[in-house]
This record gives C-alpha cells, structure tokens and sequence, in this order.
C-alpha cells in the first residue's frame, strides 16, 4: 500500500516560531504536494514539487516555504508562524502524468498557532 | 480557471436515509475523483469517475461529463458515513477541490 506519512498529528506552536512540517511518501513518487484545508473552504494547493530540488508555487503560498532535499521527503516551512496559519496542513504524493486516483494523501497535521 | 462547486455544503440525515451529493463543474474534464474525509481527517479515494456510474456498496457515483456534473449517492446511511465529501478534477496536472459537502449521520 501507499504510505504517505506526516510528522505530526497536531502542533501547536506560538506567533513568530519557525514550523517544519515534513512529509515522507514510500512509492517513489515525484509529484509531491501541500495543501491546507479550512472550514467552508476546502483544500487550497500551496507548494507542489515534481522533482527533486524543484518547487512551483500553488495557489496561497504566501507565507510559506518549501524544500524537496530527497525524492521521499517534502517539507513545508513556516518562516514566522501566524494566528491565520492555524489549519489542518495535508501532504499528498501522485506519480507523474497520472489521474486523480493514483493520488494519495497522508493523515493531516492540525496546527494551532497562539 | 475551472471552478468547482458542490453542493449543499452541510447535510443532515437519520441512519437509514439515502442522500445525493452534488459536484458542478465550469469547463470540460477528463479526471473526476469523489474523496472522503473522515472525521480523523483521513481522505480517502472513492470512486475516480471522469464519466459513467460506478457503484461500491452503498455508494454509487455517476458523471455527465457533457453537462458538467457528478452525483455521489449514498444509501443507507451509516453513521461512519460521516465525514466531509470532496469531489476534484485535474486541470494542467493539479488538481482542484470542490469545497466539500459535510455530512453528518445521526443515530
């Protein structure tokens, strides 16, 4: 089976902290993808990556980094952590070219920023 | 950009209701995906439905693709059938969420 793993469940961090989220995926996939997911709002695309060493920006990165070191790892930075960061961060991987069903997702981290 | 909307955004029903869910979309697709959240947060992949029916179970989707729409029916609703629904599409290889239909099944 697919295994895309989070760090962390829930975090909870202070305003102006620096956050590492990480994301670790065990099928070899180069697509590799961060969102949020607010009430009412569904999931909003960040960051996506389709290489190693590579990003492209989705569609709310400000705010946000990332860094794509290895094939299997994505990490999601929070440079200056803020109240509006607080959301359920979801980290997915998708092999190339391929449909909406080879993507998988990991189990969500949910951050509260005080 | 191609937009996604479904609708109702909040759902209500009894164990042992049947219910529709609704996914519209604003320009022609070849990739349609109903996810479902689990109230832990998990999405999970149910039926990858560009066109056609399928049915799994309980569930069944069917997708007009030439009218620009997907339908989620649930039948004898359990109270696992919890959760928050997403349908999605892929356009220039992301994919894009409707905002979820949140269904909640009492018992």
């Amino acid at each position: 089976d697919v295994k895309v793993t989070q760090s962390s469940r829930y975090l909870v961090k202070r305003t102006g902290e620096k956050v590492f989220l990480e994301c670790v995926q065990d099928m070899d996939h180069e697509n590799m993808f961060w969102y949020r997911q607010d009430p009412g709002l569904g999931l909003r695309l960040i960051y996506f990556s389709y290489d190693v060493k590579m990003k492209e920006k989705g569609d709310i990165p400000e705010g946000y980094s990332v860094s794509r070191e290895k094939k299997e790892r994505f990490s999601l930075i929070l440079e200056s952590a803020s109240t509006n960061q607080t959301s359920m961060y979801l980290c997915a991987s998708r092999p190339p070219g391929q449909s909406i069903e080879t993507q998988y997702f990991g189990p969500g981290t949910r951050l509260l920023v005080l | 950009g191609i937009q996604v909307e479904q609708s109702p955004p909040d759902l209500i029903l009894q164990e042992g209701a049947n219910s529709t869910l609704r996914c519209n979309f604003s320009d022609s697709v070849n990739n349609l995906q109903w996810f479902h959240q689990n109230p832990w947060g998990q999405l999970i992949n149910l039926f990858y439905i560009p066109s056609g029916t399928k049915q799994n179970g309980r569930l069944s989707a069917t997708t007009v693709a030439t009218e620009r729409y997907s339908l989620l029916y649930i039948s004898s609703s359990q109270t696992t059938d919890s959760g928050v629904y997403f349908c999605a599409v892929l356009r220039d290889d992301k994919i894009i969420f409707g905002k979820g239909t949140r269904l909640h099944i009492l018992p």
